[in-house]
């Protein structure tokens, strides 16, 4: 079956633009994350899904950043007034039920997002 | 692609030999550990896993090695090929079931043929 998926693979943006990052889980997961990644670093943890509701936000750097997940499945990353440390690989992953390997987390390709 | 890691640590084996990379996890609440490879442009793969109430699992030429007295992690790749080649990340769970992955500093291995 199809993995995680993500778009756009690249984004490149001007300073102070808003931009809206998508991933599509793997069908039947229900946890949904997003992780940031600069260059050199391990991906870091802005925040996660359970369902339709964010179960942990605390990764996210401030209010300018903020995520949606409607349905339960597609979730959109979403961030304002982009700023030039913004720059980096946004990298969504998903997991099965809790249950079933709930801690095995699926990445996907990841988003490059450039702030010029 | 952009490449990932390029002021990581790096490991430098013959094609056939053994690698061996390590990691120290800062949190003795942790309970679930994951070794993830990363190549150049994509996302992280999912190698092996260990829960802590294990000190060894093995897989397909790799085996993980935990040692909670001291916090270390160790990914051990029996006869390294070139496509073992990549960033290597592991990573802790600090809590059980669905809750965020702890990545540590990767290390860059880089097989020589």
């Amino acid at each position: 079956g199809a993995g995680v998926s993500q778009t756009p693979s690249n984004k490149v943006t001007e300073k102070g633009k808003y931009v809206e990052l998508r991933c599509d889980p793997i069908s039947g997961h229900t946890a949904l994350y997003w992780y940031r990644q600069s260059l050199g670093q391990g991906p870091e943890f802005l925040i996660y899904f359970q369902g339709t509701g964010a179960a942990d936000d605390s990764g996210l750097p401030n209010d300018r950043f903020f995520a949606v997940r409607p349905e339960g499945s597609v979730s959109t990353l979403k961030i304002q007034r982009t700023e030039r440390g913004d720059s980096a690989v946004y990298l969504c992953a998903s997991s099965p039920p809790s249950g079933r390997a709930p801690n095995e987390q699926f990445f996907g390709p990841g988003t490059r997002l450039t702030v010029l | 692609g952009e490449s990932v890691g390029l002021h990581l640590p790096t490991l430098s084996v013959q094609e056939g030999d053994n690698s061996i990379i390590n990691c120290a996890y800062s949190n003795s609440a942790s309970d679930y550990f994951i070794w993830y490879k990363q190549e150049s442009g994509k996302g992280p793969q999912f190698i092996i896993d260990i829960r802590s109430n294990m000190d060894k699992r093995q897989g397909q030429r790799v085996t993980v090695l935990l040692n909670k007295t001291v916090k270390h992690l160790s990914l051990q790749i029996a006869a390294t090929q070139p496509g073992d080649s990549a960033v290597y990340f592991c990573a802790e769970n600090r809590n059980s079931g669905n809750t965020p992955l702890v990545f540590g500093k990767g290390t860059r291995l880089s097989v020589i043929a």
